[in-house]
This record gives C-alpha cells, structure tokens and sequence, in this order.
C-alpha cells in the first residue's frame, strides 16, 4: 500500500461515453502527476500538478482533461476516446517539485486504472 | 532530446546468480535518476534515488550506481521474489519532465 488509491481499477468504455478516473494520495504531497502506460512503450507523462496548478501538459489531445480541486484528489476526465488510448493510467504524488538534490521529487504511484475503449 | 534506454528488455536468472541491470540515460542537466520495480497488475514502487556520478545505494539485494551516463541496479544473489520489471526514470533541470525507459523483465528460477 503505497498511500495512492485509483478508482476504478478497471474500465471498459465505448467511443461515445464519458467517464472519469480519481486518484487520492493520503501522504500530504503537494505535487500529483498522469501518467500512461501501453505495453512496449515507457511511462508517458501527460500532467503535472503542484498545489492544484497545472506545471505541465505533454501535449494530451484534448479528449483527456485532468481536474484538480486540490493537493489530495486528482481527476481524468475521458470523453470521446480512441481505441489507441487504451492503456493503464496510472496516478502518482511526491511532496512537491525542487530543484537540486532533493527527495522532494520522489513519486510514489497508485495501483492505477486499467481502461479498455472499445 | 532527452531519452532513457533500458537493457537488457528481459533477463532469466537463477536463484543465488547475480547480475546487473543497464540504464543510459541523455538528459540535459540530471536532477536524478530514479529506479521503480513494477510488478504485474500493481504501479511502479519506488528503490532509489541517485542525483550525481560516483553515487551509490543499497536496498537489500539491490545496489544501485550513477555515471554521467549510465546506471546500474546490481542484483546480488536474486531471490525468485525479486522477479519483477524494473524501471529507470531521470529528471532533466529543465522543466518538470520525468522520461521513463521501456524497463528490463527480471526473472528469477527457483
């Protein structure tokens, strides 16, 4: 139990359908991230948040939109997706984004959401 | 381009046979260099973290080294519980940007 729970852990959607993936972190991070993962290919990094504002946004089509509403609770929102986009999601925290040496950027990930579009 | 390669993609080791694990890494500037273990069905867990050349670590069987351009996670005398995929990940001092490899598929024989 690493102190990120993701719900659902598993979905099954169709193109049309509009679902939404929660991640919860109970370590008193600051900093939450997206993250996918497809068989084959590295982690992609799709958002990064620090203090519930945005830092980065990998170039997500726009059918992904992530919410966070504050430094515990971070959202997925899907709508409209492709077949291509099946794949684990996977959520993760670390206390916060620093420079130098620093344990602040350590991530500690969720169990993750395992999606399947059809 | 910033850009993590992991090798070798699968390794079959028996128990008690040690060996290492390679991670190349490109980056401009490190802010550190991370190793995850995954295991199927379950996210990455974290190991380590090394931030500059010569820097070691230790976790039980696992010892983890840093070049400018390289890393190693030595196994010593693997159990069939290390049997897992092991990620390496750097940070580059430009941005918020993680680059993960594609990771190396340990399994260990009784």
């Amino acid at each position: 139990e690493t102190g990120v729970t993701q719900t659902p852990r598993h979905l099954v959607m169709g193109m049309t359908n509009k679902k939404s993936l929660k991640c919860e972190q109970h370590l008193g991070h600051n900093a939450m991230y997206w993250y996918k993962q497809s068989a084959k290919k590295p982690l992609e990094l799709m958002f990064v948040y620090n203090f519930k504002e945005q830092t980065e946004n990998n170039s997500v089509p726009s059918r992904f939109s992530p919410e966070c509403p504050n430094s515990s609770h971070l959202f997925l929102h899907l709508h409209t997706l492709q077949p291509e986009d099946s794949a684990l999601y996977l959520c993760a925290s670390s206390h916060g984004l620093a420079g130098g040496r620093s344990s602040y950027n350590e991530q500690f990930f969720g169990p993750g959401t395992r999606l399947t579009v059809l | 381009e910033d850009q993590v390669t992991q090798s070798p993609e699968a390794l079959r080791l028996q128990e008690g046979e040690s060996s290492s694990l390679n991670c190349s890494y490109t980056v401009s500037g490190l802010r550190g260099l991370f190793w995850y273990r995954q295991d199927p069905g379950k996210g990455p867990e974290f190991l380590f973290t090394l931030y500059s050349a010569g820097e070691e670590k230790e976790k039980e069987r696992l010892k983890a080294t840093l070049t400018k351009k390289e890393s190693f996670l030595h196994i010593t005398a693997p159990k069939p519980e290390d049997s897992a995929t092991y990620l390496c990940a750097v940070q580059g001092t430009t941005g918020n940007q993680f680059y993960f490899g594609t990771g190396t598929s340990l399994t260990v024989i009784p």
